[in-house]
């Protein structure tokens, strides 16, 4: 089972903030986040733990909510290059179906 | 640059045909994971190795099977193709143990055609 992503799509102008949502019908230990540019492998961006640690990129930020089975990406005064498809999920679980992002000038 | 290599880039088949495609993981790297990615869909976990065992299996039927070697070589074979098996597969790995929080570094990816 998959993990729920919403909303599908998102247009941003630069400097805009949005946020990305994830649920989960299963108990996550940890959420792992990735962006996909278009004909590209997915790169890795955040990764959430129980407990409240959080690895990852210092200009998008991330909450993750274990008893809600919850995890929320938030994008910052958003760049050009934050467009692409936004994928949350855990390793050995399947991702959910994507947030695709569009940052215009 | 990821440092994981997959092998073909692009691939076309024809259904009932068996396809290997292959994944060179980062040097130090135990695990490794498949995923298949169809047209506007997130990857879905297929099958997972460490040091050369299978370490967990997704919502796919035996005909979906792995290999990985002692290089750091993987390589997922798919027996009596499908035309739903068309997508984008690809490979990650990581260095921690299986289940563990480490970061997966994917490969660009093989995109696999059946007609």
């Amino acid at each position: 089972q998959q993990p729920v992503q919403s909303p599908q799509a998102v247009i941003l102008r630069e400097g805009e903030d949005a946020v990305i949502n994830c649920s989960s019908s299963k108990a996550l230990y940890s959420v792992h986040w990735y962006r996909q540019k278009h004909g590209e492998a997915p790169i890795f961006l955040m990764i959430l733990l129980k407990g409240g640690e959080q690895k990852g990129h210092d200009k998008i930020s991330a909450s993750f909510n274990e008893k809600k089975q919850q995890s929320s990406l938030y994008l910052t005064a958003s760049q050009l290059s934050y467009s692409g498809t936004y994928f949350c999920g855990t390793p050995k679980l399947s991702f959910g179906a994507g947030t695709t992002v569009t940052v215009r000038a | 640059e990821t440092g994981v290599t997959q092998s073909p880039t692009h691939l076309i088949k024809t259904r009932g045909q068996q396809v290997t495609l292959r994944c060179s993981s980062q040097s130090g790297h135990n695990t490794v994971s498949w995923y298949q990615q169809a047209l506007g869909q997130g990857p879905q976990f297929i099958f997972q190795y460490y040091r050369e065992e299978e370490n967990g299996r997704g919502n796919f039927p035996p005909r979906f099977s792995g290999l990985q070697f002692p290089n750091y070589s993987s390589e997922l074979n798919v027996n009596a193709l499908e035309l739903d098996d068309s997508a984008l597969y690809l490979c990650a790995s990581s260095p921690g143990l299986p289940g563990s929080t480490d970061t997966q570094y994917f490969g660009p990816g093989t995109r696999l055609t059946v007609l």
